[in-house]
């Protein structure tokens, strides 16, 4: 099936730093998902991304959409204690498909 | 309650048991989803439904898999004779239409597979 390669696999970073992870992927996609999930919680949504070359802002959080459509970015800016968690990129591969395909991940831990 | 509610929340199942997963969508919600989730892994698509009628099933590792949402809205997830294999989170999602980028998610049922 299709495969979303995130990176970095896991971070440890200062509180106060900012983050960088990607997601690449060898098909096109048409929306592109940024998801934090907490332990033992289910993903919640963070940023949503649906055309190429889009660049969208949630509060310390900004994504973009890349210009190949094969490729997001998530940016944390001034990390905080609770932005620990896993974060996870997905995209929307067609208009008639109803699948998301996540990628595996880049698990956050910031250290006070 | 307001989000999405799946039960039991942890399942312990011997080898060949049949298991069945509750899912209890957000009132209204026309779209539920089932994603399965190993260990260190993202989520996996397992099935989708629309109203009562399972639009796609593609995702289901086997026969031994069946998914069902008889009055469009409580949906359950059954496992026939469960390897271990079948460990992992099962999530279930819904949206009020069909629009992927407004999956609410339930925290899930860890199965544990023994």
């Amino acid at each position: 099936g299709q495969q979303l390669n995130q990176s970095p696999q896991s971070m440890f970073i200062q509180e106060g730093e900012d983050v960088s992870m990607n997601c690449t992927s060898s098909s096109i996609f048409n929306t592109w998902l940024w998801y934090k999930q907490d332990p033992g919680e289910g993903p919640v949504l963070l940023i949503a991304l649906y055309k190429a070359g889009e660049l969208t802002s949630n509060g310390r959080l900004t994504a973009q959409f890349g210009i190949t459509r094969k490729d997001s970015f998530l940016n944390i800016s001034a990390s905080i204690p609770s932005d620990v968690g896993i974060y996870f990129c997905a995209g929307h591969l067609s208009a008639g498909s109803y699948q998301l395909t996540f990628g595996k991940g880049t698990k956050l831990s910031v250290i006070p | 309650g307001a989000g999405v509610s799946q039960s039991p929340r942890y399942k312990v199942a011997k080898r060949g048991q049949d298991v069945a997963l509750r899912c209890d969508p957000i009132s209204g919600h026309v779209s539920l989803f089932w994603y399965q989730q190993a260990l260190g892994q993202g989520p996996e698509f397992l099935t989708y439904f629309q109203n009562e009628a399972q639009l796609d099933k593609s995702g289901l590792p086997s026969d031994r898999f069946f998914a069902e949402r008889p009055e469009g809205s409580v949906s359950t997830l059954k496992i026939q004779r469960t390897q271990q294999e079948d460990s992992a989170v099962y999530l279930c999602a819904s949206s009020l239409r069909g629009g992927l980028e407004k999956l609410f998610f339930g925290s899930g049922t860890q199965l544990s597979v023994l």
